[in-house]
């Protein structure tokens, strides 16, 4: 079955600085890939997504690269703000079976 | 359009009583979902759904069981509540046809003492 394997967190930074979170995964077949985000007391919406190899997905300045030859999908945002603090999860899906990580705490400071 | 709902939103429960979570979808999606957070552990799937007649088991199916007899509704059955079962509980739903992107309900905070 899918796997995937996240950065421990929590993920501590300034507001402006820069983020990575990595996040590699074990897959059947090509499955597309998701980003979601859990900010506190709300369930998980979806931040942004991929479908085939070398797509960006994009949203609200994150964006994340398919990387099919790493089997890599790692979120990056140029300049967070304290309303980026929130659980992110990395998750591919092929199957009918959805499996997600443990998620990774992102917080910024002002 | 609603979007996913759950109710209750709160509940405290003793060992050993049984109670249903409810969840329900206006999007007319096929595939549905029940997982548990925890803290330190992510989600993990408890029992999914891909069209009404049709469930399968997930990660962590013990102690809970689930029917769908409608499209819309996918209830979660605690038939004897234990301790371990304190978690919050997040139903979701997609529209399948390869599409992956889940749709989440607000949660579901249990506490069994």
């Amino acid at each position: 079955g899918n796997s995937v394997t996240q950065m421990e967190g929590p993920v501590t930074l300034s507001e402006e600085a820069f983020l990575t979170i990595n996040c590699t995964y074990t897959a059947t077949g090509y499955p597309s890939l998701f980003w979601y985000v859990q900010y506190p007391g709300e369930g998980l919406q979806l931040l942004l997504k991929a479908t085939k190899a070398d797509d960006k997905g994009s949203n609200k300045g994150f964006e994340a690269t398919y990387r099919k030859e790493t089997t890599s999908f790692h979120l990056e945002k140029g300049s967070v703000q304290v309303s980026d603090s929130a659980v992110y999860f990395c998750a591919p899906h092929n199957t009918d079976k959805l499996i997600f990580g443990t998620g990774t705490r992102l917080q910024v400071f002002p | 359009n609603a979007g996913v709902t759950q109710t209750p939103k709160f509940q405290v429960l003793k060992t050993g009583q049984s109670m249903t979570l409810q969840c329900a979808q206006d999007m007319n999606h096929e595939y549905m979902s029940w997982y548990r957070q925890d803290p330190g552990m992510g989600l993990r799937l408890i029992h999914y759904s891909v069209g009404a007649g049709i469930t399968d088991q997930g990660e962590v199916p013990n102690g809970y069981n689930v029917s769908r007899s409608t499209t819309e509704d996918f209830p979660l059955r605690l038939l004897s509540a234990a301790p371990s079962q304190t978690s919050v509980y997040f139903c979701a739903s997609s529209s399948g046809l390869g599409s992956y992107e889940q749709y989440f309900g607000p949660g579901t905070r249990l506490t069994v003492t």
